[in-house]
């Protein structure tokens, strides 16, 4: 079965930079694009962008570019997302989500377990 | 800031009938693009509900239904039940966006 598996709870000062992992299983890696989604408690989903691990082509959500990088390790079948110059704002449980054959990274199917990044000083 | 707009709240008696709007512009729903819907349940990860604007993916139950029309599209729950408290989600494709994936607001769904 597909499953991704994020790394752990993070705890950043302001102005860090955190690097989520996300390890894929139960299907080819290359063959599906990974969204990063987040969500700040008690609000609503946030897209940042998408990554094709095949090829390592990236968007980036207008509010994140320039900030957010991601990237993979496809012999371990896992992607990353590095957020730079954090913010308290930045405060959210942060997804990493499979997208489709059909609609490429425009659509999500399997979703991470999310990763916790508080940031505080 | 969403581009897609839903109501934050709903809600509805066991066995009643609930719709969730999702209103959307000429850059995103008007344009073409499929809405998909996604469900989540307190403290889990969102879990994809509908896509393709009314397609159920397998294990699904056949109570919930997608239509789209226009710049708008409809999440409808029929014969509501407790299971069914959640957070629903839609979400489409914005070409204004550099292409982006954008997200509804939300839409808390409340069993009375």
């Amino acid at each position: 079965q597909v499953q991704l598996v994020q790394s752990g709870a993070e705890v950043k000062k302001p102005g860090a930079s955190v690097k989520v992992s996300c390890k894929a299983s139960g299907y080819t890696f290359t063959s599906y694009d990974i969204n990063w989604v987040r969500q700040a408690t008690g609000q609503g989903l946030e897209w940042m962008g998408w990554m094709n691990p095949n090829s390592g082509n990236t968007g980036y959500a207008q509010k994140f570019q320039g900030r957010v990088t991601m990237t993979r390790n496809t012999s371990i079948s896992t992607a990353y997302m590095e957020l730079s110059s954090l913010r308290s704002e930045d405060t959210a449980v942060y997804y990493c989500a499979r997208g489709s054959a059909s609609y490429g990274p425009n659509l999500v199917v399997y979703w991470g377990q999310g990763t916790l990044v508080t940031v505080s000083s | 800031q969403s581009v897609l707009t839903q109501p934050p709240s709903v809600s509805g008696a066991p066995g009643q009938r609930v719709t969730i709007s999702c209103t959307g512009s000429s850059s995103n729903i008007g344009a073409g693009y499929d809405v998909h819907w996604y469900q989540q349940l307190p403290g889990t990860a969102p879990k994809l509900l509908i896509y393709g604007n009314s397609n159920r993916p397998s294990g699904v139950p056949d109570r919930f239904s997608g239509s789209k029309s226009g710049t708008s599209a409809s999440l409808a729950i029929t014969g509501l039940q407790a299971e069914d408290e959640a957070d629903y989600y839609c979400q489409s494709y914005d070409s204004s966006l550099s292409g982006s994936n954008v997200f509804g607001t939300g839409t808390k769904v409340t069993v009375l």
